[in-house]
């Protein structure tokens, strides 16, 4: 089947914009995750949704980063006013219903965002 | 805040031969995985263990946990150049939080 798919794979932007990014979680996961990556370093965790629910949104590092997921599949992540600091690799990643296969996550190919 | 780390942070070596990767951490976990990564993109999952599990096997691949040294190690037996990409151990908390928490890495370079 399907994997997780994330789109645009590349979105150039300048200081000050907006950007949509958007994940489509494998059919059936209930379970969707952001996580933000810059180079050389390991993905930080952003925001879990369960079902339409943010979950756990304690890894958004300011008021600017927000995500939606308003019918439980789809979900998008929006930056406002974008700084060269958002810079890095956007990753989602879905699991099945909690408490199923400990918490394995699939991810998608990301999303590389660059601010100029 | 990164909890895991990763040791060495690059390994170079001939392929057929063993890569061994090191993890510590600092909390209390439910399960520790490792992920592969190829060209800065998306994760692969490779091998999940059990807080309450000592050592697993899947193919090619040997992970061990010590939980009381709050570490981990991944060996990849008779590498080969497919084998050259970043691996990440990752790691969810006992408090039932879901989120992974990622180390910084090993890059991982097979030679033909």
């Amino acid at each position: 089947g399907a994997g997780v798919s994330q789109t645009p794979s590349n979105k150039v932007t300048e200081k000050g914009k907006y950007v949509e990014l958007r994940c489509d979680p494998i059919s059936g996961h209930t379970a969707l995750y952001w996580y933000r990556q810059s180079l050389g370093q390991g993905p930080e965790f952003l925001i879990y949704f369960q079902g339409t629910g943010a979950a756990d949104d304690s890894g958004l590092p300011n008021d600017r980063f927000f995500a939606v997921r308003p019918e439980g599949s789809v979900s998008t992540l929006k930056i406002q006013r974008t700084e060269r600091g958002d810079s890095a690799v956007y990753l989602c990643a879905s699991s099945p219903s909690p408490g199923l296969h400990y918490n394995e996550q699939f991810f998608g190919p990301g999303t590389r965002l660059t601010v100029l | 805040s990164q909890q895991g780390e990763e040791d060495p942070q690059a390994l170079s070596i001939q392929e057929g031969e063993n890569a061994t990767m090191n993890c510590s951490y600092k909390t209390s976990i439910n399960n520790l995985q490792w992920y592969r990564q190829n060209s800065g993109r998306g994760l692969v999952h490779l091998i999940l263990i059990r807080s309450n599990e000592r050592e697993k096997h899947s193919g090619r691949l040997r992970v061990t946990l010590d939980t009381s040294k709050k570490s981990s190690s991944l060996l990849i037996t008779a590498s080969r150049a497919a084998d050259t990409a970043s691996y990440f151990c990752a790691t969810d908390r006992d408090t039932g939080r879901r989120a992974l928490t990622f180390g910084s890495g090993t890059r991982l370079q097979v030679q033909p």
